[in-house]
C-alpha cells in the first residue's frame, strides 16, 4: 500500500529565516505530486503540483519555491520566511484524480 | 476564486442521528468530486467519490448523492458517532487532476 510522509511535523522559524519542508511517498511510481497551505479554520490553497522529476507549476505568486529532486520525493522551500507564511503544509499524492494527504507540517514564522 | 462552497460552516448533531453536510458547485464541467475528512491537527482523509455520472455513491455508513441539475453535492452520515467530529470538505475537479476544495464545514457529535 502507498503511504507518505511529512517532516518535520512541528516548525517555529524566525522571520527571515530559511525554509525546507520535506515529503516523500511510498509504493507507488511517477505520482502527481501537490503541496497545499491551509491557513487556520480555512480550506486548502494549492500552492504547487508536479507531474514528474524536475517538472513543477506554480498555483499563486509567493514567497516560496519547489523542487522534485526524485521520483518520490517533493521539497517547499524559501530563502527568507515572512509572517505570512505561517500555516499548516500539506503534501499529497495521486496517480489519477484522487488525492491522499500527508500528515501535514504545522509551521509558525515570528 | 474557489467554485466550490458549503452551505453551512458548523453543523451539530446528537449522536446516532444521521448528518447531512451539504456542498454547492459552480463548475458544470467538474465531472469527479470527492469528500474529504480532516481532524484536528491531521491531514485530509478520503471519505469517498463520485463520477458526474452517478447520482447515488454508498460507503460504509455514507452515501454521497450528486445533482448535477442545480450542481449540488451532499454527504450523508448514518449514525453519526463521535469520531465524526471532523472539519468535511468537499472538492472537484474543474480543470486535469487539480483538485479545487470548498471552505470546510465543521462537524461536532453532541454526546
Amino acid at each position: 500500500s502507498q503511504t507518505i510522509h511529512q517532516w518535520p511535523a512541528t516548525l517555529v522559524q524566525p522571520v527571515g529565516s530559511p525554509l525546507s519542508l520535506e515529503c516523500t511517498v511510498e509504493g507507488t511510481s511517477n505520482p502527481n505530486l501537490y503541496w497545499y497551505r491551509q491557513a487556520a479554520g480555512r480550506g486548502l490553497q494549492l500552492l504547487f503540483y508536479s507531474v514528474g522529476i524536475g517538472q513543477i507549476s506554480s498555483e499563486v505568486p509567493q514567497n516560496l519555491s519547489a523542487s522534485r529532486p526524485q521520483d518520490r520525493q517533493f521539497i517547499l522551500s524559501s530563502k527568507k520566511l515572512l509572517l505570512s507564511d505561517s500555516g499548516f503544509y500539506l503534501c499529497a499524492w495521486s496517480a489519477q484524480e484522487t488525492q491522499y494527504f500527508g500528515p501535514g507540517t504545522r509551521l509558525l514564522v515570528l | 476564486g474557489e467554485s466550490v462552497g458549503l452551505h453551512l460552516p458548523t453543523l451539530s448533531v446528537q449522536e446516532g442521528d444521521n448528518s447531512i453536510i451539504n456542498c454547492a458547485y459552480s463548475n458544470s464541467a467538474s465531472d469527479y468530486f470527492i469528500w474529504y475528512k480532516q481532524e484536528s491537527g491531521k491531514g485530509p482523509q478520503f471519505i469517498i467519490d463520485i463520477r458526474s455520472n452517478m447520482d447515488k455513491r454508498q460507503g460504509q455508513r455514507v452515501t454521497v448523492l450528486l445533482n448535477k441539475t442545480v450542481k449540488h453535492l451532499s454527504l450523508q452520515i448514518a449514525a453519526t458517532q463521535p469520531g465524526d467530529s471532523a472539519v468535511y470538505f468537499c472538492a472537484e475537479t474543474p480543470r486535469d487532476y487539480k483538485l479545487s476544495f470548498g471552505a470546510g464545514t465543521t462537524v461536532t457529535v453532541r454526546a
